[in-house]
């Protein structure tokens, strides 16, 4: 089973609104990754989480904060977002970051900011 | 800075038809993947390529990593209109970069029926 799964699937949401984004895999991974991607655009890297401890910030505005509860969940807590921020948010996951090339996807949240 | 430079950017074919995908860079990569993504969803992993010359294949695709590993092609064989959809390759370097994918423009491919 290779399947990353995340909720919503698509969120409309006001600039002063705060809302969650969530993702969860069980294949026993201990990296994961959000992506941002605009249209026909590829993907974006934002954070990488490595063993539940933040590895990497592609100097992502602070108006984005992940968190990693446990192994198998990542989040993506969203507050007074502009509308440039709407885009396809992406989780991904791999066995370790160390050996990360192989990548496997969520279906994304499609958010959109008014 | 890596890039992958991917190729053609858009790509409108027949059913039937073959077609061919490039992604080059000038830089070493430890292993290259292969997505297909439809819209509104997430990247499909197709395959990933780690060792120089190798060549995999799935079905009516066949996937080329490069001698050097710079560089990846992607063939299909008589596409068909379920082959539709954004193809995109991403290169990976653990000495350089880890779990940091370098990902190309990405290929729009539509068969028509």
């Amino acid at each position: 089973d290779t399947e990353v799964t995340q909720t919503p699937k698509h969120l409309v949401m006001g600039m002063t609104n705060k809302k969650s984004l969530k993702c969860e895999q069980h294949m026993g991974h201990r990296a994961m990754y959000w992506y941002k991607q605009k249209a026909k655009k590829p993907p974006e890297l934002m954070f990488v989480y490595s063993y539940e401890k933040l590895s990497i910030n592609e100097s992502v505005p602070s108006r984005f904060s992940p968190e990693c509860p446990n192994s198998s969940l990542l989040n993506l807590h969203l507050h007074a977002l502009q509308p440039e921020d709407s885009a396809l948010y992406l989780c991904a996951s791999s066995q370790d970051q160390v050996s990360g090339e192989t990548q496997y996807f969520g279906p994304g949240t499609r958010l959109l900011v008014l | 800075t890596q890039l992958l430079e991917q190729s053609p950017q858009f790509l409108s074919i027949q059913e039937g038809e073959n077609l061919t995908v490039y992604c080059n860079s000038s830089s070493v990569f430890s292993s290259l993947q292969w997505y297909r993504q439809e819209p509104g969803e997430g990247p499909v992993l197709l395959v990933t390529v780690v060792t120089g010359g190798e060549v995999k294949k799935l079905k009516r695709l066949t996937f080329q990593f490069g001698d050097a590993r710079k560089d990846s092609s992607l063939h299909i064989t008589a596409a068909q209109p379920g082959d539709t959809g954004l193809y995109l390759c991403a290169g990976a370097d653990r000495e350089t970069s880890g779990s940091r994918l370098t990902f190309g423009e990405g290929t729009q491919l539509t068969v028509n029926p």
